[in-house]
């Protein structure tokens, strides 16, 4: 099993430009989340899905977009990107049965929003 | 979900056990105690969970004290690769629908000595 997986590992980007970031699981969880961590913060969450076609404000929601059209991908986009959109962002997923509070990230993504 | 404290730092020993304590005095009855790491750069790793029983997996052991108030994770024969910081959470485990994400702290940075 790969378990989570993001794509890209990196990105810069110009203000107002862009992207879509991936992630992908093969541990058949229902859950999935998106988070950003600043340096030297913890993490917060940005959006979560509870299922194949359902996504949910977290914390930090502002900015973003999410979609989750199969049940093993959740995408996060970001229409026009902000210099204060510069974070590393973390994937995680989790089993229902398994407890909310378990849940496994990917290796994240960095991204620089000049 | 309870508030958490933990050290700020900690130094040990290569081979020694490391002790790592966390305070959650206003616990709810239905709140476990999660733990999670995370290495330089990478993604939050999960290492265990429990409720007010003793945990023990490949990872580590989670000792709960009876009135639930701390806990200690303990790491029995660490290793460099252990250096990290490592997060104490206390949330609701599980539910019957629905999710949310994961609050992390400043967590403790666990410093491994050769």
């Amino acid at each position: 099993n790969a378990g989570v997986t993001q794509t890209p590992k990196f990105r810069v980007l110009k203000t107002g430009q862009s992207m879509t970031l991936l992630c992908a699981q093969d541990m058949n969880h229902e859950y999935m989340y998106w988070y950003r961590q600043d340096p030297g913060m913890g993490l917060r969450l940005i959006h979560y899905s509870v299922g194949e076609g359902t996504t949910a404000k977290g914390e930090v929601p502002d900015g973003y977009n999410v979609s989750r059209l199969k049940k093993q991908n959740f995408l996060l986009g970001l229409e026009s990107a902000a210099p204060s959109q510069t974070s590393v962002y973390f994937c995680a997923s989790s089993y229902f049965l398994a407890g909310r509070g378990t849940q496994y990230f990917g290796p994240g993504t960095r991204l620089l929003v000049l | 979900d309870a508030k958490t404290t933990q050290p700020p730092s900690m130094d040990c020993a290569e081979g020694r056990a490391a002790n790592l304590p966390c305070n959650h005095s206003t616990i709810s009855g239905n709140e476990y105690v999660y733990w999670y790491r995370q290495i330089h750069s990478q993604g939050p790793q999960y290492i265990i969970h429990g409720l007010k029983n003793n945990e023990t997996n490949e990872m580590a052991s989670l000792i709960i004290t009876e009135d639930r108030k701390s806990s200690t994770l303990i790491l029995p024969h660490a290793t460099l690769r252990d250096t990290a910081v490592y997060y104490c959470i206390v949330r609701v485990g599980y539910s019957g629908g629905g999710a949310d994400g994961l609050t992390f702290g400043k967590g403790t940075h666990l410093i491994i000595q050769p």
